[in-house]
């Protein structure tokens, strides 16, 4: 059973840094893109981030390019996103998601998520 | 960036009920549309890929339907169960897209 455990969600200033991991576990997790997605207070799913298997390629929302980094440990079976100059609009409950596939339309179709991990944004 | 726009954004029903939530992308995106489920505070669930593929273990009163910018999603026979939210997902392009969701309330 596939299974995403996020964690690194916490209280961060403006500006501030912050570091989410998920642990997968239940699947060849270098074999599949992952996935990272965000769901805000009173908004719907935001597409941050989603990267290759290998960790070679990497693909970033406009909101958020420059500003976060998409990152794994194939070793560890971790997925990261190291995120910097945080903002009140990027406050938000984040989720890690498996691709079903490694390449093509198959990398961007999530078919596993994990419960999320918090991020609040505020002074 | 294709945009992707659901309806209605809220919907009330009845147990028992057969209800049909629609998804328009503004560009063609052939048949790479996803549908997800989501309760509070659990994670979001596949339903349904490829617009009208049903995910493994699924039950078939999900159903989807459509192909170039129009897909829908219908869902038979409502249980308690099955209200939630749901988000309609494309996977054409990047950046990946969703409808901004149709929470399923029961009247």
């Amino acid at each position: 059973e596939v299974q995403l455990l996020e964690s690194g969600g916490d209280l961060v200033q403006p500006g501030g840094s912050l570091r989410l991991s998920c642990a997968a576990s239940g699947f060849t997790f270098t074999t599949y893109a992952m996935t990272w997605v965000r769901l805000a207070p009173g908004k719907g799913l935001e597409w941050v981030s989603t990267i290759s298997g290998s960790g070679y390629s990497t693909y970033y929302a406009d909101s958020v390019k420059g500003r976060f980094t998409i990152s794994r440990d194939n070793s560890k079976n971790t997925l990261f996103l190291q995120m910097t100059s945080l903002r009140a609009e990027d406050m938000a409950l984040y989720y890690c998601a498996k691709g079903r596939d490694n390449s093509g339309f198959y990398m961007r179709l999530l078919d596993s998520w994990g419960q999320g991990t918090l991020v609040t944004v505020s002074s | 960036d294709i945009q992707m726009t659901q309806s209605p954004p809220s919907l009330s029903a009845s147990v028992g009920d057969r209800v049909t939530i629609t998804c328009r992308a503004s560009q063609g995106i052939s048949n790479y549309l996803a549908w997800f489920q989501q309760k509070p505070g659990k994670a979001p669930k596949s339903l349904i890929y490829a617009a009208s593929s049903l995910q493994s273990g699924v039950p078939s009163k999900f159903s989807g339907s459509g192909s170039g910018t129009d897909f829908t999603l219908t869902i038979s026979s409502l249980q308690p169960e099955d209200f939630a939210t749901y988000y309609c997902q494309q996977y054409n392009s990047y950046p990946i897209t969703f409808g901004q969701g149709t929470r399923l309330e029961i009247k």
